[in-house]
């Protein structure tokens, strides 16, 4: 089974609007962590979610977290050229010891 | 302050060769961790070091990989043979080692490439 199953896989955005991501994952977890990845690059992380939490900002990112649905959103407001990248979901936790499971990752371009 | 640095950036090999990647992490990350990334699937975990040791290496996809982290500081990971399937982005981390649930810090991937 596929932990970390996130959509859409591909969004395209003007510079200005918002863009949301979705994951959802299938087994329990202790946090929930999202990480970008310019093109070429390492992952950075983002921001990072704990079970407990529902809601967590940073600057212009969102994220919740359902734990009853087992799912997570990344919004990103007022996006900009620069927020072109691959967003990728990874949870950790359960009966895992530091090791993180990741979906398959949306790629958000944004024209400007 | 260094982040994790992975060499090579790129390798080209052939089937059945080996090839050897190396991973530093940030100084003081007494974990250490062993993703890949394959034909643009998702991040796949292979292993994860405390210091020297392996902590959990149920990722490892079959005996062609071995990775070791002799005196708990850098690490490499060799395939040997290598073969086609093994292509993909092979990324490390690394995090401080009370912080078991918080970010990891990535390096920039190596990618391999058997043909």
């Amino acid at each position: 089974s596929q932990q970390g199953e996130e959509d859409p896989q591909a969004l395209s955005i003007q510079e200005g609007e918002n863009a949301t991501m979705n994951c959802s994952y299938k087994t329990s977890i202790n946090n929930l962590q999202w990480y970008r990845q310019n093109s070429g690059r390492g992952l950075v992380h983002l921001i990072l979610i704990r079970s407990n939490e529902r809601e967590k900002h940073s600057g212009r990112l969102r994220v919740t977290l359902d734990t009853s649905k087992k799912s997570s959103s990344l919004l990103i407001t007022a996006s900009r050229a620069a927020d072109t990248a691959s967003y990728f979901c990874a949870t950790a936790g359960g009966t895992s010891y530091g090791k993180l499971t990741f979906g398959q990752g949306t790629i958000l371009t944004v024209h400007p | 302050e260094a982040g994790v640095t992975q060499f090579p950036s790129h390798s080209v090999i052939e089937k059945g060769q080996t090839v050897t990647l190396r991973c530093d992490p940030i100084s003081g990350h007494d974990n250490l961790y062993w993703y890949r990334r394959v034909m643009g699937k998702e991040i796949k975990f292979l292993l994860h070091f405390v210091k020297e040791s392996k902590q959990d290496e149920s990722g490892m996809p079959n005996n062609r990989f071995l990775a070791e982290r002799t005196g708990g500081t850098y690490s490499t990971l060799k395939v040997q043979p290598a073969e086609l399937e093994d292509s993909g982005v092979y990324f490390c981390a690394s995090s401080p080692l009370l912080e078991t649930h918080n970010e990891q810090f990535f390096g920039p991937g190596t990618r391999l490439t058997v043909l």
